[in-house]
């Protein structure tokens, strides 16, 4: 088990550019989360899936973005036509459903630069 | 709105000396409190959480402190060391501890040899 694994950690990217992230997350997690992070401010929610079904949507997720977690193990968040606003860090998280004591796993990220 | 706020936005103390990290929240539907611990260039790792129904939960050197009539919630770390110096989030959640989280902008901890 490596963990929830991001792909790429780095995107740069000319405004108006499509791009599209992957997130890997532990085998055995049926949730998966979408965050993102912009400089000093904490992870803020985005969308989460329970196996293949996505539950909920942030409204910061604009018709732009758009999440999927085919067969309920990889996911993936692209974003097209991206804007200057969009830089960020993206994070993906998994976790097991049900009440357990401990928090997510997340993965490292992946940062993301519109020039 | 900020439901969730961590007002130092640093906090710098001694090697051997107690850190304590505070975290105010505003929503009274949160019932499960997390903290994490990021480095940089890496994502948050959870570091320890509370249900509302508990006022207290202590993992070696963590401990928790919850006071819901307050709305307050802190993190000792005893004794703190220098590879504890990193950004640390306070996180709430309205449906326990696999739903949507709520961060605060995080305090940045520095352990000084």
């Amino acid at each position: 088990d490596t963990g929830v694994s991001q792909d790429p950690r780095h995107k740069i990217t000319k405004r108006g550019q499509n791009v599209t992230f992957r997130c890997d997350p532990i085998s055995e997690h049926n949730r998966l989360y979408w965050y993102r992070q912009t400089l000093g401010q904490g992870p803020e929610f985005l969308t989460y899936f329970q196996n293949e079904a996505q539950l909920e949507k942030s409204r910061l997720l604009s018709d732009r973005f758009s999440a999927e977690r085919p067969k309920g193990s990889f996911s993936t968040l692209e974003i097209q036509r991206t804007e200057q606003g969009d830089s960020a860090m993206y994070l993906c998280a998994s976790s097991l459903g049900g009440n357990s004591k401990g928090g997510y796993t997340f993965g490292s990220g992946t940062r993301l630069t519109v020039v | 709105d900020q439901q969730v706020k961590q007002n130092s936005p640093s906090l710098s103390v001694q090697e051997g000396r107690i850190s304590i990290l505070n975290c105010d929240y505003t929503n009274s539907m949160f019932d499960y409190f997390l903290w994490y611990k990021k480095y940089p260039a890496e994502g948050p790792t959870f570091l320890i959480s509370i249900s509302s129904i508990k006022d207290k939960n202590e993992d070696g050197r963590f401990t928790v402190f919850l006071n819901k009539s307050a709305k307050h919630l802190s993190l000792h770390i005893v004794p703190s060391q220098p590879g504890d110096s990193a950004v640390y989030f306070c996180a709430a959640s309205g449906g326990g501890s696999n739903y949507k989280l709520t961060f605060g902008k995080g305090t940045l901890l520095t352990v000084n040899p």
